[in-house]
């Protein structure tokens, strides 16, 4: 009963590294979606995929790109990390993109940059 | 845009207590209502929704009324228990909102002592 796997749950990078953020969803899906969290501010939306085949920007999606490889898979990838980019990374999936359908979470990955 | 304003923890409550974390909202139209919880070291979980005004969401003995004239969207429980502590985050997700957007408000810490 897995739900969404994230991984890795916690990495380190140097400024200007690059890294994938891995996701992967067993519920089958239509929707996923990433997402930071940084203290005091709730959960921002970087980038979501309503459906396989297409991906579009969320409210904060730039030094970000994303995948979607198949309908179980959405990956988040920094090409040039940066110190602002440290926070916590969540990606989520929803049975439909729809206002109404619950977003299911995975765990987490703490991302440091120094 | 939408917002949602939540009260800051964080909330520290001895088991039993009555427990209300205030939350309110400003979007356009119709939004739903919906409020996580996020455990130490997981992800977020649904705990309950609303749709539309008046509704009132409840699961494991939270409840959450959707208050249309006061823009508000209260969690309440009677009578907290130790696994209670938790984030709790309120969100909505407005019906022409990209992407099955939530907004959240930037999180309460709870924490309950036995």
């Amino acid at each position: 009963n897995a739900g969404v796997t994230q991984t890795p749950k916690f990495q380190v990078l140097k400024t200007g590294q690059s890294m994938t953020l891995q996701c992967a969803q067993d519920m089958n899906h239509n929707s996923m979606y990433w997402y930071r969290q940084d203290p005091g501010m709730g959960l921002r939306l970087i980038y979501y995929s309503a459906s396989e085949g297409t991906t579009d920007k969320g409210e904060v999606p730039n030094g970000y790109n994303v995948s979607r490889l198949n309908k179980r898979e959405f990956s988040l990838r920094l090409e040039s990390a940066a110190p602002s980019q440290t926070s916590v990374y969540f990606c989520a999936s929803s049975e439909v993109q729809g206002y109404n359908s619950p977003l299911h979470f995975g765990n987490g990955t703490r991302l440091t940059v120094t | 845009g939408d917002s949602v304003t939540q009260m800051e923890g964080p909330v520290t409550l001895s088991e039993e207590a009555f427990l209300t974390i205030n939350c309110t909202y400003t979007a356009t139209g119709y939004p739903s209502l919906f409020w996580y919880v996020q455990y130490p070291g997981e992800g977020l979980q649904l705990l309950l929704k609303a749709t539309k005004a008046d509704d009132k969401g409840s699961n494991k003995g939270f409840e959450a009324t959707y208050r249309k004239e006061t823009t508000s969207f209260h969690l309440e429980k009677g009578s907290v228990q130790v696994s209670d502590s938790a984030v709790y985050f309120c969100a909505l997700s407005g019906y022409k909102a990209a992407g099955n957007k939530l907004t959240f408000g930037g999180g309460t810490r709870v924490l309950v002592k036995p």
